[in-house]
């Protein structure tokens, strides 16, 4: 196990409505990362958290939001769900030192009606 | 800009034979690659990572990658299949100290008995 937990692990949703993911990382781990992975697709970036920051973010629109807490638990908001975007959302956190290791959880799986 | 291309969607092998998954990257920089395997509704697990030490990189569960510079590839191997290795097998690049990772569409890993 990678020590990295997600909560729900599913979700149903209905288009227009806002929903709110939860990632907890591994003690220690400062920075945290969320993906989104559409079926039969690689996982595609979003954005990156470093102690509390976003400092960094792949083609995705405003209304995917996020926030990392001190306790190494972190969230993604996504507002006005879109049919697209039913997904499964993996968080990842990064371990120390210049090549750390990314460490994925399981993963929600969202589907948006 | 930086990306891989996994040449194959589907490998089939039988038990007990050699296992070639094949992947090229393109990068501006020097890469860091990865390859993580995803077991059915279970989270990314790295199997190794190159990242500018030896070529020849060893792995979990007797998987190992070699980084070729001048044919910009990092295919993956292992002699012998096992019924458990049957997964979606993921090749990954990183620039920037692994942080975003670009994924691959995927190959998908089948072993017939």
């Amino acid at each position: 196990e990678t020590g990295v937990t997600q909560s729900p692990t599913h979700l149903i949703k209905t288009r227009g409505q806002q929903v709110t993911l939860r990632c907890s990382s591994q003690s220690g781990h400062n920075t945290v990362s969320w993906y989104q992975q559409a079926l039969g697709q690689g996982p595609q970036f979003i954005f990156q958290y470093y102690r509390e920051e976003e400092n960094g973010r792949g083609n995705f629109p405003p209304r995917f939001s996020g926030l990392q807490f001190p306790n190494y638990s972190s969230e993604l908001n996504v507002n006005a769900l879109e049919l697209d975007d039913s997904a499964l959302y993996l968080c990842a956190s990064r371990g120390t030192g210049p090549f750390g290791t990314q460490y994925f959880g399981p993963g929600t799986r969202l589907l948006v009606l | 800009a930086q990306s891989v291309t996994q040449l194959d969607s589907h490998v089939s092998v039988s038990e007990g034979t050699p296992v070639l998954l094949r992947c090229n990257y393109s990068s501006s920089y020097s890469p860091s690659l990865f390859w993580y395997v995803q077991h059915p509704n279970k989270g990314l697990q790295l199997l190794l990572k190159y990242t500018s030490a030896a070529t020849l990189v060893k792995g979990i569960n007797g998987f190992e990658a070699e980084f070729k510079k001048s044919e910009t590839s990092f295919h993956l191997t292992k002699p012998s299949a096992h019924m458990s290795d049957a997964a979606e097998y993921f090749c990954v690049v990183s620039e920037a100290n692994n942080e975003k990772l670009t994924f691959g569409t995927g190959t998908r890993l089948t072993i017939i008995p």
